[in-house]
């Protein structure tokens, strides 16, 4: 059984701090690792993907994947009000057509 | 930038009826994706489609549901005979590669009564 687990939050940040979001997967055979956004009644919307260990940096967003760990977590620098919103964490299995399997969300707001 | 598109937005239906939602994916991408978010929960994968046949289903995808490549740009998933419980947002998603970035489109919230 697949499994991503988040902390569901809600996890409270001030303005221009770094935002911290953390996701464990349950399959050792997990190749792909993707964060996506969520707005209240929207789609998610991709921020990042990372594929192998170490950190990935794209502007205010870093990825880091540790598969030893079974650990991927997403840091948010310079906080925004509008950073505010469910952080999704989705892990890929395998190479094969298979979908994308998504941990609940973290709830983040950013207090300005 | 290219978009995944989805119509209609929002359909109400009543118990029994039958459904069909409609995508257009990426224009470049093989790998076409339905997923469902009931109200509250986490995104689920219902069925992935390469090369006009389904490529890999969950258990979700039960024989009420059926998708569809009616066309050279659509993509569809038809509900056969809706239940209370299929309520929720449903997702079309397509992406380049298997293992490539997965782009949603906006959804269709579906509403049965």
């Amino acid at each position: 059984q697949k499994e991503v687990e988040q902390n569901s939050g809600p996890l409270s940040v001030p303005e221009g701090a770094i935002a911290s979001l953390n996701c464990t997967y349950s399959d050792r055979g997990s190749q792909s690792f993707f964060w996506y956004r969520q707005y209240s009644g929207k789609s998610p919307e991709l921020i990042m993907s990372i594929y192998s260990n170490g950190d990935k940096e794209d502007g205010r967003f870093t990825a880091q994947l540790n598969k030893a760990s079974q650990y991927v977590s997403l840091l948010i620098r310079d906080s925004q009000p509008s950073d505010s919103a469910t952080y999704l964490c989705a892990v890929k299995v395998g190479g094969g057509a298979d979908g994308l399997t998504f941990g609940k969300g973290t709830h983040l707001i950013i207090q300005p | 930038e290219p978009e995944v598109t989805q119509t209609p937005s929002h359909q109400v239906t009543q118990m029994g009826q039958e459904v069909i939602l409609r995508c257009v994916p990426i224009s470049n991408h093989l790998y076409f994706y339905w997923y469902r978010q009931i109200l509250g929960q986490k995104v689920e994968f219902l069925v992935s489609f390469y090369n006009n046949e389904i490529s890999e289903k969950s258990e979700i995808f039960d024989d009420q549901f059926s998708v569809e490549r009616p066309d050279g740009s659509n993509f569809t998933l038809k509900i056969r005979s809706t239940k209370l419980e299929d309520s929720a947002m449903y997702f079309c998603a397509s992406t380049r590669h298997t293992n490539t970035e997965a782009f949603f489109g906006q959804g269709t919230r579906l509403t049965v009564v």
